[in-house]
């Protein structure tokens, strides 16, 4: 069975372009995560949805950021104009069921450079 | 708000001694713990997990936690690392949310 499945693995943009990250979630999984990974502050929790409706977005930065779950099986994660200091590797993460009990599944993860 | 520690960012050890990775928690309700894994450019996996009962948690590839409550720990053992435990090593802390919330990570480097 596929795991989750996030696209692109590399992105290469200059500062002021759009972005946009994609992620495909475990089928019959009912939440996703966006997850930021940098050396400076680890792995910082985004955003999160549970059956296609958002959670909570305080982890999102600023309004540069979004990200849309339109249905059970794709959700993008956007940000508009993108600057240096986006450059992270981002993941998406499913479960089905909550923290509490349900086990993360991570993809492998969207490296993003903005130069 | 819950928070993790995890009081070292790399940890070195010799092939086949013993390894103790430190994380400790900080939350004003009943917690549930966790340890995932990343090896190179690679998503995390999950270790093992605390959710309640015996304290003392087996995982995979031979690692143990053991949940301390009083001291707010939950540190990841294993008596014998081998190269192939090479890897970021994250402790996580989640209560009655549904949030998951990472610690900074400890990479651990095995020298043969």
């Amino acid at each position: 069975d596929a795991g989750v499945i996030q696209s692109p693995r590399h992105e290469v943009t200059e500062m002021g372009q759009e972005v946009t990250l994609r992620c495909k979630p475990i089928s019959g999984h009912d939440y996703l995560f966006w997850y930021r990974q940098t050396m400076m502050r680890g792995l910082e929790l985004l955003i999160y949805f549970n059956n296609n409706v958002p959670i909570d977005d305080s982890g999102m930065p600023e309004d540069r950021f979004s990200a849309k779950m339109p249905n059970a099986s794709f959700s993008t994660l956007k940000i508009q104009p993108s600057e240096p200091r986006d450059s992270a590797v981002y993941f998406c993460a499913s479960s089905f069921g909550t923290g509490l009990i349900g086990e993360l599944f991570f993809g492998e993860g969207s490296r993003l450079t903005v130069l | 708000a819950q928070s993790v520690t995890q009081l070292d960012s790399q940890v070195p050890v010799f092939e086949e001694a013993p390894v103790e990775l430190r994380c400790n928690y900080s939350s004003s309700v009943s917690v549930y713990l966790f340890w995932y894994v990343q090896y190179p450019n690679q998503g995390l996996q999950l270790l093992l997990k605390y959710l309640s009962g015996s304290t003392l948690v087996k995982g995979i590839n031979g690692f143990e936690a053991e949940f301390n409550k009083s001291q707010t720990s939950f540190h990841l053992r294993k008596p014998s690392v081998h190269i192939s435990d090479t890897a970021e090593y994250f402790c996580a802390v989640s209560d009655r949310d549904d949030k998951i919330i990472f610690g900074k990570g400890t990479r651990l480097h095995i020298l043969p």
